[in-house]
């Protein structure tokens, strides 16, 4: 099976503007989740999509979202950007359960914000 | 949101020797899981230990959890140069939401 894709790999972005993030699953596995991870914070979850609804969230503010379509592709979106929203932004596909079992990640997307 | 904490949050050591590094929690948890990073590779799953276990194997590493001390450790004997890569716990937190440790960043001297 193919692993998780993320696409783009590199983004660079400038202040105020926005971005959108993509993320494939692996097939057959419905449970889409975003992790945000920077040298000061660590690894932080974003939050968590099945059956294209958002199912778990994590303590990021507004400016970011998500949705995931009936194949279970996800993209998330950041508004307003902020220099501190530089990051790597790692995507992970699980099994119907979700974040309590086995998550496998993608690559990442490495977003630098100027 | 609490981090979980890992220690050391740095170890080198001599190829062949074996690594050791600690997670602790502070919430009830259904299962912890390690996961290992690096560049060449990205994140990965390495094992999953559920509350009612104690220990676990995998190929060279080994697993425990401790329940009672709300922590969990992570062995890697006879350790490789490609071992080299920093090691993170996850556990879910109170509110659903996956935490992930500080991570330990292992070197392993050839």
């Amino acid at each position: 099976k193919a692993g998780v894709t993320q696409t783009p790999r590199y983004l660079i972005k400038t202040r105020g503007q926005q971005v959108t993030l993509s993320c494939s699953p692996i097939s057959g596995h419905r449970s889409v989740s975003w992790y945000q991870q920077t040298p000061g914070q660590g690894l932080q979850f974003l939050f968590e999509y099945f059956s294209e609804t958002q199912r778990n969230k994590g303590n990021f503010p507004g400016r970011f979202s998500g949705r995931q379509f009936s194949n279970s592709r996800s993209e998330m979106n950041v508004s307003t950007l902020e220099l501190g929203d530089s990051a790597l932004y790692l995507c992970a596909s699980s099994t119907g359960g979700g974040l309590t079992y086995e998550q496998y990640f993608g690559p990442g997307t490495r977003l630098t914000v100027t | 949101s609490q981090q979980g904490e890992e220690d050391p949050q740095a170890l080198s050591i001599q190829e062949g020797e074996n690594a050791t590094m600690n997670c602790s929690y502070k919430t009830s948890i259904n299962n912890l899981q390690w996961y290992r990073q690096n560049s060449g590779r990205g994140l990965v799953h390495l094992i999953l230990i559920r509350s009612n276990e104690r220990e676990k194997h995998s190929g060279r590493l080994r697993v425990t959890l401790d329940t009672s001390k709300k922590s969990s450790s992570l062995l890697i004997t006879a350790s490789r140069a490609a071992d080299t890569a920093s090691y993170f716990c996850a556990f879910m937190e109170y509110g659903n939401k996956l935490v992930f440790g500080a991570g330990t960043i292992l070197r392993v001297k050839s």
